[in-house]
């Protein structure tokens, strides 16, 4: 069965960086973008961007194209995601989605990661 | 991108049904049929209930429907039930390989 494993709760200084894992099984790995979307404490959902994860175009959110970077490794069926230039108000849980999942439709997300909480505090 | 507009709030008692309203603009909801619908309980990741607008993922409650009228999707949930009670975000493409979400609305089951 699909399955998305994210890496575990980060804590990081404002400033700093946080890089944050997915790792796929259950499926071709290649075959089927990821999108990241976070949400803060009591907050909405926000989506982030996405990774082709065959030929490694991306898509960022404006909120965030200046400090988040996607990339992926095949070999490891892992896709990350990177948000620098911490700031207080990025405290979150950050979660990875597989689009589609259900028919030939890609314009939704049938499979979530848990979710990684990451708090910056200084 | 602003948010899709929901109600913050709804509410109903176990067996009736209830609607959730997902406003967007000409830009999202409006020229695309392409509304998803997550359920999200409490510390839990948040869980696809209809996709491209009206469709239910295989094996789904069919107590769940959605629908489209102009820049307003909707969700009902028919017959409702006690764990039914969580939040419900809405999400449109937005076009241009863009996504946007709704604002959430919490669903109490009375």
């Amino acid at each position: 069965q699909v399955q998305l494993v994210q890496s575990g709760a980060e804590v990081k200084e404002p400033g700093a960086s946080v890089k944050v894992s997915c790792k796929a099984s259950g499926y071709t790995f290649s075959s089927h973008s990821l999108h990241w979307v976070r949400q803060a404490p009591g907050q909405r959902l926000e989506w982030m961007g996405w990774i082709n994860v065959d030929n490694t175009n991306t898509k960022y959110s404006k909120n965030f194209q200046d400090r988040v970077t996607f990339t992926r490794d095949t070999s490891a069926t892992t896709a990350y995601m990177e948000l620098s230039s911490l700031r207080f108000e990025d405290t979150a849980v950050y979660y990875c989605a597989r689009e589609g999942g259900y028919g030939s439709g890609s314009y939704y997300w049938g499979y979530w990661g848990q979710g990684t909480l990451v708090t910056v505090s200084s | 991108q602003s948010a899709l507009t929901q109600p913050a709030s709804v509410s109903g008692s176990p067996g009736q049904s209830i609607t959730i309203s997902c406003t967007g603009t000409s830009g999202d909801v409006g020229t695309y049929n392409l509304v998803s619908w997550y359920q999200q309980h409490p510390g839990k990741a948040p869980k696809l209930m209809i996709y491209e607008g009206s469709k239910r993922p295989s094996g789904f409650s069919n107590r769940f429907s959605g629908s489209k009228s102009g820049n307003t999707a909707s969700l009902t949930i028919s017959g409702l039930q006690a764990e039914d009670e969580a939040d419900y975000y809405c999400c449109s493409y937005a076009g241009s390989g863009t996504w946007v979400f709704g604002g959430g609305t919490k669903l109490t089951v009375l």
